[in-house]
């Protein structure tokens, strides 16, 4: 059974950058049958998804944060990142990790998600 | 403002049926038979609960189902349960700039 989780610092300082792991276990990121993404979630508020990377590095980004964001991959730790510049405290939720099939339209592995508060 | 439109509530009493819409454009939802819906109880991750405009992903129960008409998907529940109650949210692709958006999501209520 596959499972993702991810892990970071829970508090950013504005101004800096935000990053995040998820780690993949129970099956390979390096499948050509997924994307894996990065959804995220402010308090009270909707989703809102901010990125998606396939294995080979190959990444779409959602243009209202296409200038800070950065996706990664770690095929050799079964890993991949986000990395979110110059945070405000718009940028504090939960932030999850989920899987997509490649042939289908949905995230259907979700991780547990993270809470991420931009605060001095 | 998100960029598909759900109601912000809807309710039903148990064994009853509601339906969710979620309205879009003909460049995500009407564009592209790729919309999704999740159910998300609180303080829990989101569930997968259709893909592809319909399709019922192992485990959940037939009692939901999707479809499309246009610009605009919906979510059916039927024969509502006490454990329906949760939010469910719509996402859709967008094409090959914006790629994925999701709806503003819809409380539902079992009375």
């Amino acid at each position: 059974q596959l499972q993702l989780q991810e892990s970071g610092p829970g508090l950013v300082k504005p101004s800096e950058t935000l990053s995040l792991t998820c780690t993949v276990s129970g099956g390979s990121i390096s499948s050509s049958s997924y994307y894996w993404g990065w959804i995220r979630q402010p308090p009270g508020k909707g989703l809102e998804w901010i990125g998606s990377i396939y294995y080979s590095g190959s990444s779409h980004y959602n243009p209202s944060l296409k200038s800070r964001v950065t996706l990664s991959v770690d095929t050799s730790k079964n890993q991949f990142s986000l990395r979110l510049s110059s945070v405000t405290a718009a940028d504090t939720a939960v932030y999850y990790c989920a899987r997509r099939f490649t042939s289908s339209f949905g995230f259907d592995i979700w991780g547990q998600g993270t809470v991420v508060t931009v605060s001095s | 403002q998100s960029a598909l439109t759900q109601p912000r509530s809807v309710s039903g009493s148990p064994g009853q049926s509601v339906t969710i819409s979620c309205t879009g454009t003909s460049s995500d939802v009407g564009g592209y038979n790729y919309v999704s819906w999740y159910q998300q109880h609180p303080g829990k991750a989101p569930k997968l609960m259709i893909s592809d405009v319909s399709q019922r992903p192992s485990g959940v129960p037939d009692r939901f189902s999707g479809s499309k008409s246009g610009n605009t998907a919906s979510l059916t529940i039927s024969g509502l349960q006490a454990e329906d109650e949760a939010d469910y949210y719509c996402c859709s692709f967008a094409g090959s700039y914006t790629f994925v958006v999701f709806g503003g999501g819809t409380k539902l209520t079992v009375l």
